[in-house]
């Protein structure tokens, strides 16, 4: 049980586009979500808390206008990249919790932006 | 704030050696701490968890032990294999209740060469 998927699982696009990644809680309902992103080589960084039916908690440094995320059910939570550059290039994780606190993580999803 | 300290890696190693990941962490009261593991390409996978001081996690042959008095949580395996190649993060999450925000140690990459 417990299972998050994510969708796509890579995506190149042009820079100055938007891209939509989507990831949904298959087996269980996910009232918080949450987007992360990682470096090469390095850790996973939060980037924002999302609750089913409220706005998105983005942490410090992370431009809410550029990332935007909707948790419009309690299985499916989107994080869109708007106007994306390619320093936006990284893999983003999604994890989910249900009523245990525990998170599970995606597969995530790699981003090129050429 | 919190935060997870890892030893550097990568750590190589042959396949039936000893393995020891060091995860130190700092964190106000009692904390839940984990290990993720992450395959190449892919998210992140709950290795094992622990909840309270003097627990032990243990999951696949990996073990750790939650010790408050030195706060560490070091990662174990007696005989490893090449399929436990990828890269190991150590994790806290705060005692607080509630989804609270997961702090991720750099990650640790084994290589288990045959």
């Amino acid at each position: 049980g417990a299972v998050v998927s994510q969708h796509p699982s890579w995506v190149i696009c042009k820079s100055g586009t938007s891209v939509k990644i989507e990831c949904r809680s298959l087996d269980f309902q996910a009232t918080t979500m949450f987007w992360y992103r990682q470096f090469p080589k390095q850790s996973l960084m939060l980037m924002a808390t999302s609750n089913e039916g409220s706005k998105a908690t983005y942490e410090q440094g992370v431009e809410k206008d550029k990332f935007l995320i909707n948790h419009a059910s309690l299985t499916l939570s989107t994080l869109t990249v708007t106007s994306a550059h390619p320093e936006d290039s990284s893999f983003y994780i999604c994890s989910a919790s249900g009523g245990k606190y525990e998170q599970y993580f995606g597969p995530g999803t790699r981003l090129t932006v050429t | 704030g919190d935060s997870v300290t890892q030893m550097e890696g990568p750590v190589t190693l042959s396949e039936e050696a000893f393995l020891t990941i060091n995860c130190t962490y700092t964190a106000t009261g009692y904390p839940s701490l984990f290990w993720y593991v992450q395959y190449p390409g892919e998210g992140l996978q709950l290795l094992l968890k622990a909840t309270k001081a003097d627990d032990k996690g243990s999951n696949k042959g990996f073990e750790a032990t939650y010790r408050k008095e030195t706060t560490s949580f070091h990662l174990e395996k007696g005989s490893v294999q090449v399929s436990d190649s990828a890269v190991y993060f150590c994790a806290l999450r705060p005692d607080s209740g509630g989804y609270q925000k997961v702090t991720f140690g750099t990650g640790t990459k084994l290589q288990v060469i045959p």
